[in-house]
């Protein structure tokens, strides 16, 4: 059975830091990883997609790692600003869209 | 692009009642997903529509959880009766294909389900 662990569970920066949220899963015979971010009483946005083939995504200031055969993906957030305070998510995909998800990393970042 | 629509936002009911919760993907999208959401914890999937079939639904408490998608594009899931533990958001997703796992999933606001 598939178990992804985020950690840290919480995190308080200060603006302008940059950062690097971790996850972890137990069975690299996945097809894809996922980073979300949640707001608090909204749904998630997806924010990078990493297929199984790939080692790494970019999308602005964020940049997600996949290092499928030791069970670990990070994701990077340069210059971090008060507005990426939120909870991010990473889930993998093993097969029909079907998510596991970890327990999310509450990121605060203080002016 | 409309997005996945859920309603109601906000849910209270006493244990032992029931409640239904509805859902519109995005137009198009063939794929739908419930998932429950508890306090401190990641989603967890609850059931997988490809248009009107059920794909997975291994993790729904069939004693208590029903869900249907009637022509293959709104969905409703209903708890009967509620219990203190299914107090959580429930999402619902959609996405475009159903192939193997490399599409993204769209998600809707959610709704929190506070049984007392």
């Amino acid at each position: 059975k598939q178990e992804v662990t985020q950690i840290p569970a919480a995190l308080s920066v200060p603006e302008g830091e940059n950062l690097v949220l971790n996850c972890s899963f137990t069975d690299s015979a996945i097809y894809n990883l996922q980073w979300f971010r949640q707001d608090p009483g909204k749904g998630l946005t997806s924010l990078l997609l990493i297929q199984s083939s790939q080692r790494e995504q970019t999308s602005g200031r964020l940049n997600a790692s996949l290092d499928k055969s030791s069970g670990r993906s990070t994701l990077y957030i340069a210059a971090s600003q008060p507005g990426d305070s939120a909870t991010y998510l990473c889930a993998v995909s093993q097969g029909a869209q079907k998510l596991v998800f970890g327990q999310g990393t509450r990121l605060t970042i203080n002016p | 692009e409309a997005g996945v629509a859920q309603s109601p936002r906000y849910k209270i009911i006493e244990k032992r009642q029931s409640v239904a919760f509805w859902c519109n993907p995005i137009s198009g999208h063939a794929t739908l997903y419930w998932y429950q959401q508890i306090l401190g914890q990641g989603p967890k999937l609850l059931i997988q529509f490809q248009n009107n079939g059920v794909v997975d639904d291994s993790q729904l408490p069939k004693d208590r959880f029903s869900a249907e998608r009637l022509k293959g594009v709104d969905s409703t899931l209903k708890i009967q009766p509620a219990k203190l533990e299914d107090s959580a958001v429930y999402l619902c997703a959609s996405s475009s294909q159903f192939r193997r796992g490399n599409e993204k999933l769209f998600f809707g606001s959610g709704t929190q389900l506070s049984v007392l």
